[in-house]
C-alpha cells in the first residue's frame, strides 16, 4: 500500500538532547513537508522541500533542521535550541509544490520533552 | 497578513441533526481552498477542496462546502451528522497558482466536533 510512515508513534526524550522524527513515503511525491501541531493552533509548517537536496524553511523553523538526501524520506531533528519542542508532529508530502496538488498527511510522531 | 480563521472551537451536535462549520480566510487574491479531518492521535484526510468554478464543492463522508467570495468565506457542511463524524475539522488555504508561497497551507485552529447519539 502507498502511503506515509511515521516513526516513531511516541517519543520521549530528555532536555537538552537532539532527537530525529522519521518521514518515509512510497508515493513517488516530489514535495514533502513538516508541521508542528499543538492544541487549538492547528498546524504550522517548519520546513518543506520541493525536490531532493533543497528545502525552505516554513513559519517556525527555529530550532529544527531537516536533510532531503532520498526523495523518499525527511526527517527531521528537533534540536535543543527549540524552546518548547512538545508537541504533535506531522509529515506530509505532494507530488508537487504547486497549489492545487493534496497534500497527504502520515499517522504524526507524538514528541513529549520530559 | 494571510490568515484562516475557524470561529468555533468546539461544536456538538445530535445524530442526525445537520452541521456547519465555519471558516473565513484573508487573502488579496482568492486562495485554493481545503478541508481536512483529524481523528483523535492520527494524521489528516481531505475531505473536498475547491480552486475555482462551481462555489458549491463535493467531498467524501457526505460533507460538502460553498464558497462565498463576497463573506470571504468556506464553510463545511452536511445535512446529516453521524456519530463516526466526531473528529477535529481543519480549513486550510494557500495563495494559489505563483508567487514564492504557493503549495503553502495556512491552517485554521480547528473545530472540535461533537456528536451526541
Amino acid at each position: 500500500d502507498g502511503g506515509i510512515t511515521q516513526s516513531p508513534k511516541y517519543l520521549f526524550r530528555k532536555e537538552g538532547q537532539n532527537v530525529t522524527l522519521s518521514c518515509e513515503q512510497n508515493l513517488n511525491h516530489d514535495a514533502m513537508y513538516w508541521y508542528r501541531q499543538d492544541p487549538g493552533q492547528g498546524l504550522r509548517l517548519i520546513y518543506y522541500s520541493q525536490i531532493v537536496n533543497d528545502f525552505q524553511k516554513g513559519d517556525i523553523a527555529e530550532g529544527y533542521s531537516v536533510s532531503r538526501e532520498k526523495k523518499e524520506s525527511f526527517p527531521l531533528t528537533v534540536t535543543s535550541a527549540q524552546k518548547n519542542p512538545t508537541a504533535f508532529y506531522l509529515c506530509a508530502s505532494s507530488p508537487v509544490v504547486t497549489g492545487t496538488d493534496t497534500q497527504y498527511f502520515g499517522p504524526g510522531t507524538r514528541l513529549t520533552v520530559l | 497578513a494571510q490568515s484562516v480563521t475557524q470561529p468555533d472551537i468546539h461544536i456538538t451536535v445530535s445524530e442526525g441533526a445537520s452541521l456547519e462549520l465555519r471558516c473565513n480566510y484573508s487573502y488579496g487574491a482568492t486562495p485554493y481552498l481545503f478541508w481536512y479531518v483529524q481523528s483523535p492521535g492520527q494524521g489528516l484526510q481531505l475531505l473536498l477542496k475547491y480552486f475555482s468554478g462551481d462555489t458549491l464543492v463535493q467531498g467524501i463522508k457526505g460533507f460538502e462546502a460553498e464558497f462565498k467570495r463576497s463573506q470571504s468565506s468556506f464553510n463545511l457542511r452536511k445535512p446529516s451528522v453521524h456519530w463516526s463524524d466526531a473528529a477535529e475539522y481543519f480549513c486550510a488555504a494557500n495563495p494559489g497558482a505563483g508567487g514564492t508561497s504557493y503549495g503553502k497551507l495556512t491552517f485554521g485552529q480547528g473545530t472540535i466536533l461533537t456528536v451526541h447519539p
